[in-house]
């Protein structure tokens, strides 16, 4: 079956932009995450939903960043007044519910100029 | 501060031999524990996991060791195959109620390279 989908693969934008990454998660999965991750490092967890409420935000970096799951499927991540600092590879994960295996997408690789 | 560490950047095995992956924790809190594989330009692949339960958990050439009292856990693979060559990740959670029970704190990962 179809995995967790991210979309755009890579994002190539200016400080200051507005981003947005999609995420399309295994069909039938009620539980949403996004992570971080920057080069050498493991994943770092930003947000976790569970149906269309984000649960857990406590991994946002600042208020910049925002995420949203409106039906309880697709979510969106969206970061504002982007920063260099802000460039890494973001990752969703999807899961049947919560504490079971995450399974996640390829990831979007953005790059901030 | 680390919670979930893994001292290895880097191992390289012979083909058909075992490879033995390590990973400390420091949060006596957490209670499950997964591996995962990546590639290049992939996402995490999901593994293997095992619950604070258990000390053993088995699928196929891959096995999970856990010893709590150390807070170390270990990942075999036997036979290694050159498809093995990846960086393997080592994941916790708090399985129980509460804030924190679904978020993964990964270690930074050990390069897995398995010669021909």
């Amino acid at each position: 079956g179809a995995g967790v989908s991210q979309t755009p693969s890579n994002k190539v934008t200016e400080k200051g932009k507005y981003v947005e990454l999609r995420c399309d998660p295994i069909s039938g999965h009620t539980a949403l995450y996004w992570y971080r991750q920057s080069l050498g490092q493991g994943p770092e967890f930003l947000i976790y939903f569970q149906g269309t409420g984000a649960a857990d935000d406590s991994g946002l970096p600042n208020d910049r960043f925002f995420a949203v799951r409106p039906e309880g499927s697709v979510s969106t991540l969206k970061i504002q007044r982007t920063e260099r600092g802000d460039s890494a590879v973001y990752l969703c994960a999807s899961s049947p519910g919560p504490n079971q295996p995450q399974h996640f997408g390829d990831g979007t690789r953005l790059s901030i100029l | 501060d680390q919670q979930v560490k893994q001292n290895s950047p880097s191992l390289s095995v012979q083909e058909g031999r075992i490879s033995i992956l390590n990973c400390d924790y420091t949060n006596s809190m957490f209670d499950y524990f997964l591996w995962y594989k990546k590639y290049p330009a992939e996402g995490p692949t999901f593994l293997i996991s095992i619950s604070s339960i258990k000390d053993k958990n088995e699928d196929g050439r891959f096995t999970v060791f856990l010893n709590k009292s150390a807070k170390h856990l270990s990942l075999h693979i036997v036979p290694s195959q050159p498809g093995d060559s990846a960086v393997y990740f080592c994941a916790a959670s708090g399985s129980g109620s509460g804030a924190g029970s679904y978020q993964l704190t990964f270690g930074k990962g050990t390069k897995l390279s398995v010669i021909p």
